[in-house]
């Protein structure tokens, strides 16, 4: 079993969607999370970390940790045609899902 | 600041064939990583560098070897190349402490034929 699970998608929505990411994660131990956001061809980059409960909001993003289902999520509000991308979910720095494709349609 | 460069972004090889692919950081960062993507299974750790003069292995070193030749650059070897090393490659590099952010580099596609 991965380390963490994530829908691959892929995700197609209209501009202005409240949009959810959602990954799971099977270790129970002392971790954060990370939400990476990468664009066609390109390196990974951070776009929120937190850790293991509770919600960070920041902008149009929120990333959520229920430690209880070992379930973290990031949603995006108000969704741009520039919001789309592959979003990778991360525990523990190395520890990586395989990304959700997420198309946003203007 | 360029971050973080790679080198060559493209190549191709036969099997068996070896090389070397590049990495440098220029934000004076302690710890170098080196990343394979492919479909359907997401980013995983080949090896990295917490510091200069050491290296561990990741999920899947096999096949690999690296170099951290001084604190600027991480270096990753393909002996023999594979056909199942086909991939793209990512070098990251971050500040060194547990939770700190990787800054990553744009990429070496490799096709093994």
């Amino acid at each position: 079993q991965k380390e963490v699970e994530q829908d691959p998608g892929p995700l197609s929505v209209p501009e202005g969607a409240i949009v959810s990411l959602n990954c799971t994660y099977s270790n129970s131990a002392f971790q954060y999370f990370m939400w990476y956001r990468q664009y066609s061809r390109k390196g990974p980059e951070l776009l929120m970390y937190t850790y293991s409960s509770g919600n960070k909001e920041d902008g149009r993003f929120t990333a959520q940790v229920d430690k209880s289902s070992k379930y973290i999520s990031l949603f995006i509000r108000d969704s741009q045609p520039s919001d789309s991308a592959t979003y990778l979910c991360a525990r523990n720095q190395f520890y990586f899902g395989t990304g959700t494709s997420l198309t946003v349609i203007p | 600041n360029a971050g973080v460069t790679q080198t060559p972004k493209f190549q191709v090889l036969k099997t068996g064939q070896s090389m070397t692919l590049q990495c440098a950081q220029d934000m004076n960062h302690n710890s170098m990583y080196w990343y394979r993507q492919d479909p359907g299974m997401g980013l995983r750790l080949i090896y990295y560098s917490a510091s200069e003069g050491t290296t561990d292995k990741g999920e899947v070193p096999n096949g690999y070897n690296v170099s951290r030749l001084n604190k600027r650059e991480f270096s990753l070897r393909l002996e023999s190349a594979a056909p199942s090393q086909t991939s793209v490659y990512f070098c990251a590099s971050s500040e060194g402490s547990r939770e700190d952010t990787q800054y990553f580099g744009p990429g070496t596609r490799l096709t093994v034929l």
